[in-house]
């Protein structure tokens, strides 16, 4: 079992409509969570991290946090076409580990 | 502005050949990092430096060689070994966050076509 898995999709939604981007993780230690987000032949950028259960809220994102079962998600609301990218969730622990990420999902939000 | 410069953007490479993709990082960040991306594996993580002069294989390190001789710069060579070289390479440095994290900045990539 990988230690952080993510559905590929492709997942393809309408302008406006609320998306949901989830991962599973098996690696008990980690201790914080990442969102990335990449466009088409771009390098990643950080969308958010959160340390604890619960949610954090960035505009229109929040990122989930469930570690009594091991699951993480990003919510996306009023999605925009500029959101259409891959989005990578990743686990980490401490300053000096290596991430794990996730395959990453491929997002398409049609105007 | 800060950030991560890959070059070149687009290489192709002639089988049997090696290639050096350049990696500099102006943030000040100590740890820097080269991952493989290819389509539905995600990112691989190939070489990793915690400080000058030092790093580690990564995952998938084989055909692949690195250098650290300041802080700045991290290049990658990829290697006549190396039997499935086409894909993007993806450069990354790390700041501490201030909750201890692991805060990836990735620069923009390299694509390598092997012909």
């Amino acid at each position: 079992q990988k230690e952080v898995e993510q559905d590929p999709g492709p997942l393809s939604v309408p302008e406006g409509a609320i998306v949901s981007l989830n991962c599973t993780y098996s690696n008990s230690a980690f201790q914080y969570f990442m969102w990335y987000r990449q466009y088409s032949r771009k390098g990643p950028e950080l969308l958010m991290y959160t340390y604890s259960s619960g949610n954090k809220e960035d505009g229109r994102f929040t990122a989930q946090v469930d570690k009594s079962s091991k699951y993480i998600s990003l919510f996306i609301r009023d999605s925009q076409p500029s959101d259409s990218a891959t989005y990578l969730c990743a686990g980490g622990r401490g300053s000096n580990y290596k991430l794990t990420f996730g395959k990453g999902t491929l997002l398409t939000v049609n105007p | 502005d800060g950030g991560i410069t890959q070059s070149p953007k687009y290489l192709f490479r002639k089988e049997g050949q090696n290639v050096t993709l350049s990696c500099e990082q102006n943030l000040n960040h100590d740890a820097m990092y080269w991952y493989r991306q290819d389509p539905g594996q995600g990112l691989r993580l190939i070489y990793y430096s915690q400080i000058v002069n030092d790093f580690q294989k990564g995952d998938i390190a084989e055909g692949y060689s690195v250098s650290r001789e300041k802080k700045e710069s991290f290049p990658l060579t990829v290697t006549s070994a190396q039997k499935n070289p086409t894909a993007f390479y993806l450069c990354a440095s790390t700041r501490q966050g201030s909750t201890g994290a692991n805060v990836l900045t990735f620069g923009a990539g390299s694509r390598l076509t092997v012909l």
